[in-house]
């Protein structure tokens, strides 16, 4: 069975940029994964941030962006601010309508 | 704006089921997939069960197919979760959650996630 893999922990300073992948242990993740993004903060449900690689929903802030970056989904966050420290999850699409979450993301901003 | 409330979860003895009922509001509710998500107490997500518009076209995740039972009622604008024979390792917040995508046809059982609810709180 595929896992989808991201990086445990990441540490940016505000105002500045970082980039979140999320891979697939069956390969190149494309555009065929329909990769989204999630953002969750402690206590609350996630919030979808990114579908399909790289849409935002409107309430999704202009500083978060997806794209797709060697082989994994990406998600860019330039201009970092405090509210954006969060866990953050991404979710790929297999054949056979199978659905799978990285195990997310731990964002601290400092 | 829409909506999502989840109720039915609770403390269950191994073995036992509960059945997790999701009220949905401001949308046309059958022409969307529904989803359950679930969170163990500090663990990651993962995606449970999905259901399409019109009822007849299932998903569940390996770990609990044979023991939930997913369905859903267009005329209440509910999507439900039986959840039996469960186990320790069932202990998680369960979120309802709509797909993304307006499917007329009602027959597509994923698309994407959307909006999430609260979430409901099962301890086995």
């Amino acid at each position: 069975q595929a896992v989808v893999t991201q990086e445990p922990s990441l540490t940016v300073s505000p105002g500045g940029t970082v980039t979140l992948t999320c891979g697939s242990s069956t390969g190149d993740v494309t555009s065929g994964h329909y990769p989204y993004w999630f953002q969750q903060k402690p206590g609350l449900a996630p919030r979808t941030l990114i579908y399909h690689t790289n849409n935002k929903h409107f309430w999704t802030p202009a500083r978060f962006s997806g794209s797709l970056l060697g082989g994994k989904a990406a998600l860019t966050l330039s201009g970092a601010q405090p509210e954006d420290e969060a866990e953050y999850y991404c979710l790929l699409s297999y054949p056979e309508g199978r659905v799978l979450f990285g195990g997310g993301t731990k964002l601290t901003v400092l | 704006d829409v909506q999502l409330v989840e109720s039915g979860g609770g403390l269950v003895q191994p073995g036992g089921s509960l059945r997790l009922s999701c009220e949905a509001s401001d949308f046309i509710f059958s022409a969307y997939a529904m989803h359950w998500v679930r969170q163990a107490p500090g663990k990651g997500l993962q995606y449970v069960s999905g259901i399409s518009g019109n009822g007849r076209n299932i998903y569940y995740a390996d770990s609990v197919r044979g023991r939930f039972i997913i369905s859903r009622d267009n005329s209440k604008n509910t999507v439900f979760l039986q959840v039996s024979s469960l186990r320790p390792g069932d202990t998680a917040l369960y979120y309802c959650v709509k797909d993304d995508y307006h499917d007329s046809s009602g027959q597509s059982y994923y698309n994407g996630l959307d909006v999430w609810g609260q979430g409901t709180s099962v301890t086995v």
